[in-house]
Parts: C-alpha cells; structure tokens; sequence
C-alpha cells in the first residue's frame, strides 16, 4: 500500500507571511511527483509536476522542492495572500506514469487578512 | 491546461437506485481516465483505471458489478453506481492524464461530482 503523507492537515497565516508545507512519500518506483491547489467547488489546479531528484520549480510566489532519494517534497508560498486561501494536495505517480495518482489528503491553508 | 467536464456536480438519490456520472475531455483525447472517491477527512482514493474500447480495471476492495464504467469514446467515460446505498455517499472525481512537452504527464481533473444517497 502506498503511503503518502501531508503535512500539516491544516495551516493559518497572516497575510503577508510566508509558509511551506510537507509532503512525504514512497522513494522506490518513483515516476512524478504533482502538487495541486484546490479550491472549494472547482477542479484542483495543477501547480507543479516534478519528475528529477533536486527538481526545483517555481510559478509566482509558489515554489516547490523535490527529493526522490527520501522521499519528500516541500512547497513554499511567499507572501500569503487571501487567494492562496485553498486545499493543497501532493499525489504520488508511481509505475511509468500509466497508473492513477496516490493522494496525500492535503494541507488546508487558511490565510488571514 | 486541458479541460475535463464532469456532471453532475451533485445528485440525491434513492437507495436502490442507479446514478451515472460523465467525465468529459473537451480539448485532447483521453485513452484513459481515472475515478477516484472522497469521504469525508480522507484523501483521494483511485477506484478505477477507465480504458477506451476495453475493460475497466479496479482497484483493490472496489466492486465492478456496483460501480460500471463505461469509455465508449477517447472523449468520454462514465461511473454508474448502481443499486445505490447510503454508504456509497461520497464525493466522486475523475481525472484524464496528458503527456507534457517536458516529460511526465499532467492530470486534469473535472469538477466532482457530490453523490448523497438517501
């Protein structure tokens, strides 16, 4: 069974600050890892799909890391802002990229004006 | 991105009943699609790997003769619960992968669809 693990299951920060947030993972198998912001009532959103151990992407204020050696990646948000107010989800693709996606169940971000 | 249209976004229905979902790709052709299940406090778990012109395959612990799929179209699958129970209340998403320019491959997720069975 794979195990993915976010972290923590709930944030609240103050606009203007900055944050990160966990994702853990299985290192063996490894084909991408994806983060995805999710708002209430829409489709989660692609942030980042990251396939290279050291991978570093960024889109904005957002950012995230990736090591596939332990198995972790971090995701950065610089200056909160209300918008980034959402559910943060890391998925884990395994098998050559033709099966389906594990789920971590998300960190929920909460950012207060 | 790509786009994936799901619907309904939410449906009551009666135990014993049959509910369908749909899950559209409007921009690309989707050889594959995922379902996927959420109950409350739980990540997203994969049910079912939707093949076009071939059989669904399930994951472990999920029934095929309760949730049919159907990927009659590189464009289109469908879920139907059938002989709905209360315990099948959940929150159900598909997905459809594409291959991104830059290796890998990129989900796009529908809408969800919130399924309560009274």
């Amino acid at each position: 069974i794979l195990n993915v693990e976010q972290s923590p299951q709930s944030l609240h920060v103050q606009e203007g600050d900055s944050t990160n947030f966990t994702c853990s993972f299985p290192s063996s198998n490894f084909y991408a890892l994806h983060w995805y912001r999710w708002e209430t009532a829409k489709s989660p959103e692609a942030l980042f799909v990251m396939t290279l151990n050291g991978d570093e992407k960024k889109k904005g204020r957002i950012s995230a890391t990736l090591n596939t050696k332990e198995g972790y990646s971090y995701l950065y948000i610089k200056g909160s802002q209300p918008e980034d107010s959402a559910t943060y989800l890391c998925a884990y693709h395994s098998g050559g990229g033709a099966d389906g996606l594990t789920f971590g169940k998300g960190t929920h971000l909460i950012i207060q004006p | 991105g790509a786009v994936v249209s799901q619907h309904p976004s939410r449906v009551i229905c009666k135990s014993g009943t049959s509910v369908k979902i749909e899950c559209r790709s409007l921009d690309f052709q989707a050889t594959t699609m995922f379902w996927y299940r959420q109950f409350p406090k739980q990540s997203l778990m994969l049910m079912a790997t939707s093949n076009e012109g071939s059989k669904a395959t399930y994951e472990q612990g999920v029934e095929k003769d309760k949730f049919l799929i159907n990927h009659a179209s590189l464009t289109l699958s469908t879920l139907t619960v059938t002989s709905a129970h209360p315990e099948d209340s959940s929150f159900y998403i598909c997905s459809a992968h594409k291959n991104r320019f830059s290796g890998g491959t990129e989900a796009f997720f529908g809408q969800g669809t919130r399924l309560t069975v009274v």
